[in-house]
């Protein structure tokens, strides 16, 4: 079956240049989650949307970080004016809900930005 | 930060059961002990969780002691595929937005 996807799944940026992320969940999860992961560390979360409503960003590390989810569906997380430090793979997951609900989660992007 | 405690690695025989351990004595009543695992090159992928009681599925078993501060997760003939990095996180079930707050993990290397 279907599962959660993500495009594309490898990109190298040129430092300042804007980037943009997607990923289509698993149809019908209302719950979708925005993680990184740097070399040889777990993956941090970013961002959670509760169908389209994002309700909370508080792991965004900055301001060049947005993410959208306008129809509830597919997912995008832009980064504005790449850095290096933001090279790191960048997962999405998706649930029926949120609580205790089995996360499944994409192959990832991984993003080098040089 | 996360509220668990993983060995770094860990290696195990092909055929024999792997037996993963986690420290988490902090956790509170309404939190539950998940685990994932992460193959190389892949996103996180499920595996069991549990309150207090023991649980089995079909990837593994999962023991919690009594006072609920440790547990270990079994695969119960570890095979080649079974190579990945396996994280334990404690979590509220009900009532919150559920996103997984990760440790480093342990890497569970089987071999031939």
């Amino acid at each position: 079956g279907a599962g959660v996807s993500q495009s594309p799944r490898y990109k190298v940026a040129k430092r300042g240049q804007d980037v943009a992320l997607r990923c289509d969940p698993i149809s019908g999860h209302v719950s979708l989650f925005w993680y990184q992961q740097a070399l040889g560390q777990g993956p941090e979360f970013l961002t959670y949307f509760q169908n389209e409503a994002q309700l909370d960003k508080s792991g965004l590390p900055s301001d060049r970080f947005f993410a959208e989810r306008p129809e509830g569906s597919v997912s995008t997380l832009k980064i504005q004016r790449t850095q290096q430090e933001d090279s790191a793979v960048y997962l999405c997951a998706s649930s029926l809900g949120g609580g205790g609900y089995e996360q499944y989660f994409g192959p990832g992007t991984r993003l080098t930005v040089t | 930060d996360a509220k668990t405690t993983q060995p770094t690695s860990m290696d195990c025989a092909e055929g024999r059961a792997a037996n993963l351990p986690c420290n988490h004595s902090t956790i509170s009543g309404n939190e539950y002990v998940y685990w994932y695992r992460q193959i190389h090159s892949q996103g996180p992928q499920y595996i069991i969780h549990g309150l207090k009681n023991n649980e089995t599925n079909e990837m593994a078993s999962l023991i919690i002691t009594e006072d609920r501060k440790s547990s270990t997760l079994i695969l119960p003939h570890a095979t080649l595929r079974d190579t990945a990095v396996y994280y334990c996180i404690v979590r509220v079930a009900r009532g919150s937005q559920g996103n997984l707050i990760f440790g480093k993990g342990t890497k569970l290397s089987v071999k031939p």
